[in-house]
């Protein structure tokens, strides 16, 4: 079975500050991973996934995220945070498997951008 | 191309009442799932439609939850006799026949039982 954690359930930075949301993973199969953004009363938006191809994946927003097995960790970066990044974001794990429609999240982290 | 389109996006129940949960795909998606996002907790998920069939339910209370796809409309997620412990927020998802990490999310529907 898959679970996820995400440290920090909430994580305040400036404008124009390094955003890292950290997220670690365990799987007994080989992942697929996934960040998603929620917008305040806004359903669920995808902003990257891994999926056994490049282990550094770019998403939408200028989010990247890193792939590391031997960590088992999938941490959100952005270099420079802007105040439009202000939300929830949940990272998710499938299997590479038979279920990997099923998708398994951590709690989320509340990002807080300040001026 | 319109996205995944749920309804009502609140809903306020009293207990014991039965909740109705709408979910509308993307055009062309024949997958939905269904997600709860209980307070302070990830969404977990509860069931996977294909049209007219259930495919995996694992995640589905055993009592008073049910939940289709027929071959025309929207899926229903239906809930019996609720209860307090039923105030979450659903979630409805859809993906294309060919790849399940396409899946695209609506803005889900809010119950809340008083």
């Amino acid at each position: 079975a898959q679970s996820v954690t995400q440290l920090g359930s909430h994580v305040s930075v400036s404008e124009g500050a390094l955003v890292l949301l950290r997220c670690n993973y365990s799987s007994s199969v080989p992942p697929y991973l996934f960040w998603y953004v929620q917008y305040p009363n806004q359903g669920l938006q995808l902003l990257l996934k891994y999926t056994s191809a490049a282990t550094l994946v770019k998403g939408i927003n200028g989010f990247e995220a890193e792939f590391k097995k031997s960590e088992t960790s999938f941490h959100l970066t952005k270099p420079s945070a802007h105040m439009s990044d202000a939300a929830e974001y949940f990272c998710a794990v499938s299997d590479g498997g038979g279920s990997n429609y099923k998708l398994t999240f951590g709690k989320g982290t509340l990002l807080t951008v300040n001026p | 191309n319109a996205g995944v389109m749920q309804n009502p996006r609140h809903l306020v129940r009293r207990r014991g009442q039965e909740a109705r949960l709408r979910c509308s795909p993307m055009k062309g998606h024949s997958h939905v799932y269904w997600y709860r996002q209980l307070p302070e907790e990830g969404l977990k998920f509860m069931v996977y439609l294909q049209k007219e069939n259930i495919i995996d339910e694992s995640g589905m209370p055993k009592e008073r939850f049910s939940a289709e796809f027929p071959k025309e409309g929207p899926s229903i997620l239906r809930i019996q006799q609720v209860v307090r412990g039923d105030s979450a927020a659903y979630f409805c998802a859809s993906s294309p026949e060919d790849s399940y990490t396409e899946a695209f999310f609506g803005q889900g529907t809010r119950l809340t039982v008083v």
